[in-house]
């Protein structure tokens, strides 16, 4: 079965970065794109970008342009999404989607908090 | 940029029909979709293609897609729907959510 499954919960300092994983099991991982959307909490969802897990290419939205950066590692089925120069309304709960158009399947989500 | 506006919360009884809209410029010429989220789970797919239902979902899920709105209709609404639901579509390559719609079911 198709899993998704993201590393742990981050508590990150303002202007630190931090990189979140998203592990691939049950499909073939260069045959979907990986989207990461975002969640504070009682908010509404927010997609921060895409990426072609096979060619490498990438789409960001623009309010992250410059600061996000999302990775793949191919042999370990794994996606990355590093998020630079981390402020207070960064904290969300970050969640990784397969789909192409669609997010078929997501991950658990990662709970990133940013606080001095 | 492009931006999908939904009602903030529905109400609807058991049994009943919930619609929810989801307005955006001339979304009939885009495809949409919906995802169910209940309070501290991820996301769930419930209907891709304006119209089309994944594996699993209940056949009382279904939606439309026409002009500037698409609508997400739940009919026969059962207490395990209660959830926040989200509309989706794509504009030049960017993803879009709408706001959400809390869905009560009293």
């Amino acid at each position: 079965q198709v899993q998704l499954v993201q590393s742990g919960a981050e508590v990150k300092k303002p202007g630190a970065s931090v990189k979140v994983s998203c592990k691939a099991s049950g499909y073939t991982f260069t045959n979907y794109d990986i989207n990461w959307v975002r969640q504070a909490t009682g908010q509404g969802l927010e997609w921060m970008g895409w990426m072609n897990p096979n060619s490498g290419d990438t789409g960001y939205a623009q309010k992250f342009q410059g600061r996000v950066t999302m990775t793949r590692n191919t042999s370990i089925s794994t996606a990355y999404m590093e998020l630079s120069s981390l402020r207070s309304e960064d904290t969300a709960v970050y969640y990784c989607a397969r789909g192409m158009g669609v997010f078929d399947y997501w991950g658990q989500g990662t709970l990133v908090t940013v606080s001095s | 940029s492009y931006e999908l506006t939904q009602p903030p919360s529905v109400s609807v009884s058991p049994g009943q029909t919930a619609s929810i809209t989801c307005s955006g410029d001339k979304l009939g010429d885009r495809y949409a979709c919906w995802y169910q989220q209940k309070p501290g789970q991820s996301p769930v797919l419930v209907i891709y293609q304006d119209t089309k239902r994944p594996s699993g979902i209940p056949e009382r899920f279904s939606g439309s897609n026409s002009g500037n709105t698409a609508t997400l209709t739940i009919s026969g609404t059962q207490a395990m729907d209660e959830a926040d639901y989200y509309c989706q579509a794509w504009d030049s390559s960017t993803g879009v959510f709408g706001g959400g719609t809390k869905l009560t079911v009293l």
